[in-house]
């Protein structure tokens, strides 16, 4: 089946624009997470949805930052007023549920690779 | 929060020769552990995952153990390809405090042919 997808692949913006970057996540798959990656690091977790609502936001580095997933499906994650500092690998991953079973592996998207000029 | 460390940073092997990754936390409650190999400009795909329940789990070449009493986890592949060569990531999730993954750094692999 298909897999995490998200558009665009590449955004440039320049400073102070607005972005909107779109994910759909795998059918059925009830959690949703959004994560960003700056070159050589690993992933860092922005925000997650379970179903429509934002269970856990404190990764969201200032209110710049807004994500929704108004049908608890596809998710946007906005960003107002675009900063050079922005610019990195936008992730999405879902999976089926959250909790400690087997299937909640958490499977990832290619990105959305942003950069702020 | 959770803190995830990770090394070494780089790690280069001769094919045919076994690698090791070494992850620390902080939190003891978190209670399950993901690997994540990603490719040059790839998304991460989960290789290996270990649970707090569990000691070790091999799936062929790869093998992950976690010591809960230290909090330290560790990934081994054995009789390394080239194709193995990528960035590796651990990872740390606590269930009952988020849902979200805590990473490591990453520890880029290159396995000479």
């Amino acid at each position: 089946g298909a897999g995490v997808s998200q558009t665009p692949s590449n955004k440039v913006t320049e400073k102070g624009k607005y972005v909107e970057l779109r994910c759909d996540p795998i059918s059925g798959h009830t959690a949703l997470y959004w994560y960003r990656q700056s070159l050589g690091q690993g992933p860092e977790f922005l925000i997650y949805f379970q179903g429509t609502g934002a269970a856990d936001d404190s990764g969201l580095p200032n209110d710049r930052f807004f994500a929704v997933r108004p049908e608890g499906s596809v998710s946007t994650l906005k960003i107002q007023r675009t900063e050079r500092g922005d610019s990195a690998v936008y992730l999405c991953a879902s999976s089926p549920g959250v909790g400690y079973g087997v299937y909640n592996e958490q499977f990832f998207g290619p990105g959305t690779r942003l950069t702020v000029l | 929060g959770e803190n995830v460390e990770q090394h070494p940073s780089t790690l280069s092997v001769q094919e045919g020769d076994s690698a090791v990754i070494k992850c620390t936390y902080s939190d003891s409650a978190s209670n399950y552990f993901p690997w994540y190999k990603q490719e040059l400009g790839k998304r991460p795909q989960l290789i290996i995952d270990i649970r707090s329940n569990v000691g070790e789990k091999k799936d062929q070449r790869i093998a992950v153990t976690l010591n809960k009493t230290a909090k330290h986890f560790s990934l081994h592949i054995t009789e390394t390809q080239p194709e193995d060569s990528a960035v590796y990531f651990c990872a740390a999730r606590t269930f009952n405090a988020g849902n979200m993954l805590t990473f490591g750094g990453g520890t880029r692999l290159m396995v000479k042919p």
